[in-house]
């Protein structure tokens, strides 16, 4: 099994441009999750969903987008780019879990994102 | 605002010491706690996760949850300078809850 996939590994987009991040993951997992982390700092919940068809925001959604059709892919999608969106996106995913507890999430190897 | 604090570091310990990493966390009804091992450029590595009050062996690695004091901690035995990276403490509420992960912490283990 491959697990999570992300790409591209670097991009480099100059302000106002438009990119998807591509995220994929072979482990049937309903929940996938994208989340930035800057330099020195940990990880912040931008996206998130629970199946196909079902997305939500996290703690920093805006200026992005995402969408889930099918169970293994869940873009993420930056329109109008920013500096402030210099940043390292890791896309996630996991199994529901049982009642009372939350099934560990596996991450992709991540995007280095630049904004110029 | 649900909160996981870590002490950013960084922490060192010669190698063959013990390292003690340690996370309080602000919400009351969590239930879900996982510790990640992050080397520099690289992305999050599940190490340990642990549900229940007390102590979680596995290999050189122990993981402690005290509820009642909202406290998780890691101990890694036997430290080695490959273990030198930056540790993720995460918590997380019930099976639907998102994690909240902490800042981390950098341990360096010198040789």
């Amino acid at each position: 099994n491959a697990g999570v996939t992300q790409t591209p590994k670097f991009r480099i987009l100059k302000i106002g441009q438009s990119m998807t991040l591509q995220c994929t993951q072979d482990m049937n997992h309903n929940y996938m999750y994208w989340y930035r982390q800057d330099p020195g700092m940990g990880l912040k919940l931008i996206y998130y969903s629970v199946g196909a068809g079902i997305t939500d925001k996290g703690e920093v959604p805006n200026g992005y987008n995402v969408s889930r059709s099918t169970t293994e892919d869940f873009p993420l999608r930056l329109e109008l780019a920013a500096p402030s969106q210099t940043s390292v996106y890791f896309c996630a995913s996991r199994d529901p879990g049982t009642a009372n507890s939350n099934q560990p999430q596996h991450f992709g190897d991540g995007t280095r994102l630049s904004i110029l | 605002q649900k909160e996981v604090e870590q002490n950013s570091g960084p922490l060192s310990v010669p190698e063959g010491a013990i390292a003690s990493l340690n996370c309080t966390y602000s919400d009351r009804g969590s239930q879900s706690f996982f510790w990640y091992r992050q080397y520099s450029g690289k992305s999050p590595e599940l190490i340990m996760f642990i549900y229940s009050n007390g102590d979680k062996e596995d290999g050189r690695f122990t993981a402690q949850l005290n509820k009642a004091s909202q406290y998780v901690s890691l101990l890694i035995r036997d430290s080695q300078p490959s273990d030198s990276a930056t540790y993720l403490c995460a918590v997380g509420r019930g099976s639907q809850g998102n994690l909240i992960f902490g800042k981390g912490t950098k341990l360096s283990v010198k040789p």
